[in-house]
């Protein structure tokens, strides 16, 4: 059965440090995605990465993958505010319909 | 382009009673799912359809019923509610190959089971 584990589900930092959240999964996948959520507000796509070593950045944050690993990371910048937010990892089970989510990472960015 | 309309956004149901969400998408997606999300937990697979007149069972079915008569439409039905039903929901949707750039999710629907 595939797992989904995302470290750490609580992160507080300050603005202007940088930060990496990360997402193990436990069976073969080929899609990995990453998504935002603001308090009592639907999920937003931000990264879905296809392939081993792909990288995707937009603005502060970057998304990689390793699939030998089994491994995605999300890296954070320079925090600032706006980026509050809880951070979900997404995998797609290989040749299914099915998705699987961790169980998120509730990210506060402090002044 | 509306994207995907869920209705309502929010419900509370009695012990037992039924009830149905509505989920709606105007984009032509052939795939359409359903997910509850629970604190700490993620958002977990209910049911899901690949096109109109087709439906399978997520990780958590039970309680919970769907059917898919047309391309834009795949209502969810709560059989007879229980407390342990309430969560939050989500509809999403993406084009079969569209997978590839992510899913498309309504706004919620937020019930209580009393």
């Amino acid at each position: 059965e595939l797992k989904v584990e995302q470290n750490p589900l609580f992160l507080s930092m300050q603005e202007g440090k940088n930060y990496t959240i990360y997402c193990n999964y436990s069976t073969t996948s080929d899609r990995l995605y990453w998504y935002r959520q603001d308090p009592g507000k639907s999920l937003e796509s931000l990264f879905v990465l296809l392939s081993n070593g792909a990288v995707k950045q937009e603005g502060r944050l970057m998304a990689s993958l390793d699939t030998k690993a089994r491994l995605s990371t999300l890296h954070i910048t320079a925090a600032v505010h706006d980026l509050s937010a809880t951070y979900f990892c997404a995998v797609d089970i290989y040749n299914n319909n099915d998705m699987r989510f961790g169980a998120g990472t509730r990210l506060t960015v402090k002044p | 382009n509306a994207g995907v309309t869920q209705t309502p956004k929010f419900q509370v149901l009695k012990t037992g009673q039924s009830m149905t969400l509505q989920c709606a998408q105007d984009m032509n997606h052939e795939y359409m799912s359903w997910y509850r999300q629970d604190p700490g937990m993620g958002l977990r697979l209910i049911h899901y359809s690949v096109g109109a007149g087709i439906t399978d069972q997520g990780e958590v079915p039970n309680g919970y019923n769907v059917s898919r008569s047309t391309t834009e439409d795949f209502p969810l039905r709560l059989l007879s509610a229980a407390p342990s039903q309430t969560s939050v929901y989500f509809c999403a949707s993406s084009t079969r190959t569209g997978r590839a750039y992510g899913y498309t999710f309504g706004s919620g629907t937020r019930l209580t089971v009393v």
